[in-house]
């Protein structure tokens, strides 16, 4: 069974603060997708970005940048020069392929971590 | 219109009330789903649609019916829902399954009195 764990509850930094949001997730299957999401106050969760299992580079996109490492089954996430505006709850999500590629696409998803960036 | 949009935005209703939730893509995507999130707890998926079929239903109460007409549209039915229903609703979509990034809606906020 699919399972992931984002273990900080709250995360509570001051700007400009680089902030690290872990994730470590479970799986059986080889080929499988993660995911980070971003749900502001308004409530819609916005699609960050997506990693294949087969794929470990780190990626950078402008202030964000995030770690896949498989040796321990975690996909982190961080956040350099933290701006107010980055103020959300942020979920990481695991989808498996299935055997022959036959998964439904269901995301599991972490308890996700709220993240405060103060003035 | 752009993106995934769910009316209404926000609904109360009593446990004896029939009402429907509203979710349109305008993304051309094939795959539609509903999840609940509820307060301290991850969202849970309730519906898997793709192509217009139903490939998931997640041990959801029969209190709840999805219908999708089309691709592009999915409503989730309501009636004699219970207190503990009350939640935020999602809709998402993509553009296929499993490999592919799912885009959400706004949610509808229903609480069941």
């Amino acid at each position: 069974a699919q399972k992931v764990t984002q273990a900080q509850t709250e995360i509570s930094v001051v700007e400009k603060e680089d902030v690290t949001l872990d994730c470590v997730y479970e799986t059986r299957d080889t080929t499988y997708y993660l995911f980070w999401y971003k749900q502001p106050p308004s409530g819609e969760l916005v699609f960050l970005i997506r990693r294949n299992s087969f794929d470990e580079q780190n990626e950078i996109s402008g202030r964000y940048s995030w770690n896949f490492q498989k040796s321990t089954s975690s996909f982190n996430f961080t956040i350099t020069a933290s701006q107010v505006v980055d103020s959300a709850v942020y979920f990481c999500a695991l989808s498996e392929a299935g055997a022959g590629g036959t998964s439904y696409g269901k995301l599991t998803f972490g308890q996700g971590t709220i993240l405060t960036v103060h003035p | 219109e752009t993106g995934v949009t769910q009316t209404p935005r926000h609904l109360v209703m009593g446990m004896t009330n029939k009402k429907s939730l509203k979710c349109e893509q305008h993304l051309g995507h094939n795959a539609m789903y509903w999840y609940k999130q509820s307060a301290k707890k991850p969202l849970e998926l309730m519906f898997v649609y793709s192509l217009e079929e139903r490939v998931e239903n997640n041990s959801v109460p029969s209190r709840f019916s999805p219908e999708c007409p089309n691709s592009s549209h999915l409503f989730l039915h309501l009636h004699t829902l219970q207190p503990e229903d009350s939640a935020l609703y999602l809709c998402a979509s993509s553009l296929g399954l499993a490999a592919y990034e799912q885009y959400f809606g706004p949610g509808t906020r229903l609480t069941v009195t």
